[in-house]
């Protein structure tokens, strides 16, 4: 799976939009572009995942660039509770279960602010 | 998605004995778990695979003899920590593959090992 890039932290204000980037140059044509978040001693929480398209569900929106070079995260109103580790993960859908693991990077580390 | 339950929740042992985490699907039959392991301000890392009816699968650096993976059932998934030591202290978190189009990850809420 190719590796990803992303800022080491970001504060964002409460109740304003948060874009977090990710880098992912060498990604393939069948990877897709995934989405966690861990908040502070919990599991990492699935937030949304695209291939080529912008999607958007009740969590977040996702952009992904034309080239899909790149990607951004959207969190349209930021709220305390938002504050949280987040990860990039690019990866391809494999049939067998076991062949989906996933390959956690450094994240972004995002601090709401009041 | 998935309802995933790890316990226990936090444990704190004396070095030299044994810990057993459970990873438990509670909605869905999970033939593949995942068994990660995170230092503090560090990023997960997998240890290993566990496959229901077959041997777990263990990752690079990962002694096998010393975290034992027990996929009993397809809703239960047991780690233990065998002969634990302080540096063994850890947070542990399973995940299970939700199966569908997408094979999606479920993660379990973690269980904070100490070892004193």
């Amino acid at each position: 799976d190719a590796k990803t890039t992303q800022p080491t932290s970001m504060d964002c204000a409460e109740g304003r939009a948060a874009n977090l980037p990710c880098n992912h140059s060498t990604i393939s044509g069948n990877e897709y572009v995934y989405w966690y978040r861990q908040i502070h001693s919990q599991g990492p929480q699935y937030i949304i995942h695209g291939l080529k398209n912008n999607e958007t569900n009740e969590m977040a929106s996702l952009i992904i660039t034309e080239d899909r070079k790149s990607s951004t995260l959207i969190l349209p109103h930021a709220t305390l509770r938002d504050t949280a580790v987040y990860y990039c993960i690019v990866r391809v859908v494999r049939v067998k279960a076991a062949g989906n693991k996933l390959t956690f990077g450094g994240g972004t580390r995002v601090l709401v602010k009041p | 998605g998935a309802v995933v339950s790890q316990h226990p929740s936090r444990v704190i042992c004396k070095s030299g004995t044994s810990v057993k985490i459970e990873c438990r699907s509670l909605d869905f039959q999970a033939t593949t778990m995942f068994w990660y392991r995170q230092f503090p301000k560090q990023s997960l890392m997998l240890m290993a695979t566990s496959n229901e009816g077959s041997k777990a699968t263990y990752e690079q650096g990962v002694e096998k003899d010393k975290f034992l993976i027990n996929h009993a059932s397809l809703t239960l998934s047991t780690l233990t920590v065998t002969s634990a030591h302080p540096e063994d202290s850890s947070f542990y978190i399973c995940s299970v593959i939700s199966g569908g189009s997408y094979n999606e990850q479920f993660f379990g809420p973690g269980t904070r090992l100490t070892v004193l």
